[in-house]
């Protein structure tokens, strides 16, 4: 059964607009939460981590929350450019240590069109 | 700017042959991954890797087999291929293993297995 969930699939949006990305799961424990963009053709690189049980982040027009208590976490892109397509992948980590495992989601597969 | 080198980029090979990717990272990190994604862009983890320790996911087909020279470098071979193997074959490495450390991820190599 999947334990990470995000949602849209698929999102298209016109260059210059903002967009947000979701991420649901049941992940337990859920130690801390990373968002990752995958270029086509390319690896994963780490956008942002979300530790605390209401959390934060922001990384330039990247930003992100966590509620630990929901489960949810939320990406947001400001001012969205071309380099921006890629698919965004959601990941949980169950702990903070070498015992811990990481669950990813599917992905959001975003386009940013002219 | 690009740390973690895999090669080959693609691979085609008829079933049963084998095969074997390589993966070098020049970050220093102690610890070396391999995901296997499939065409639905899931990532699960294969193998984790840290000072001659090895932790294998135990859904991992015993045809699998990780080989590794030094602390830099993280080989995957595969004895049989199977067309089930045809997948994204990507490679990652941390600092440390587990908990909150960025993984860092290479551009991975893509089986057909036909």
């Amino acid at each position: 059964k999947t334990q990470v969930e995000q949602s849209p699939q698929s999102l298209v949006v016109r260059q210059g607009e903002n967009c947000v990305l979701q991420c649901n799961y049941s992940v337990t424990p859920d130690n801390h939460l990373r968002w990752f963009k995958q270029d086509t053709g390319k690896g994963l690189v780490s956008l942002t981590v979300l530790v605390d049980q209401k959390d934060k982040t922001s990384n330039g027009r990247y930003s992100a929350t966590l509620d630990k208590d929901a489960k949810h976490s939320t990406l947001h892109i400001t001012a969205t450019l071309l380099d921006d397509t890629a698919t965004y992948i959601c990941v949980v980590g169950d702990r903070g240590s070498a015992l811990g495992r990481l669950h990813f989601g599917a992905g959001t597969q975003l386009i940013v069109i002219p | 700017e690009t740390a973690v080198f895999q090669t080959p980029n693609y691979h085609v090979t008829q079933v049963g042959n084998e095969v074997s990717f390589n993966c070098k990272q020049t970050l220093g990190h102690d610890t070396m991954y391999w995901y296997k994604q499939d065409s639905k862009k899931l990532l699960k983890i294969m193998f984790s890797y840290n000072n001659k320790q090895l932790i294998v996911n135990e859904t991992v087909p015993r045809r699998f087999s990780p080989q590794s020279s030094d602390k830099a470098h993280l080989n995957l071979r595969i004895k049989s291929v199977e067309p089930e193997d045809s997948a994204v074959y990507l490679c990652a490495s941390s600092r440390d293993w587990g908990g909150q450390d960025t993984q860092y991820f290479g551009p991975g190599t893509r089986l057909l297995v036909l």
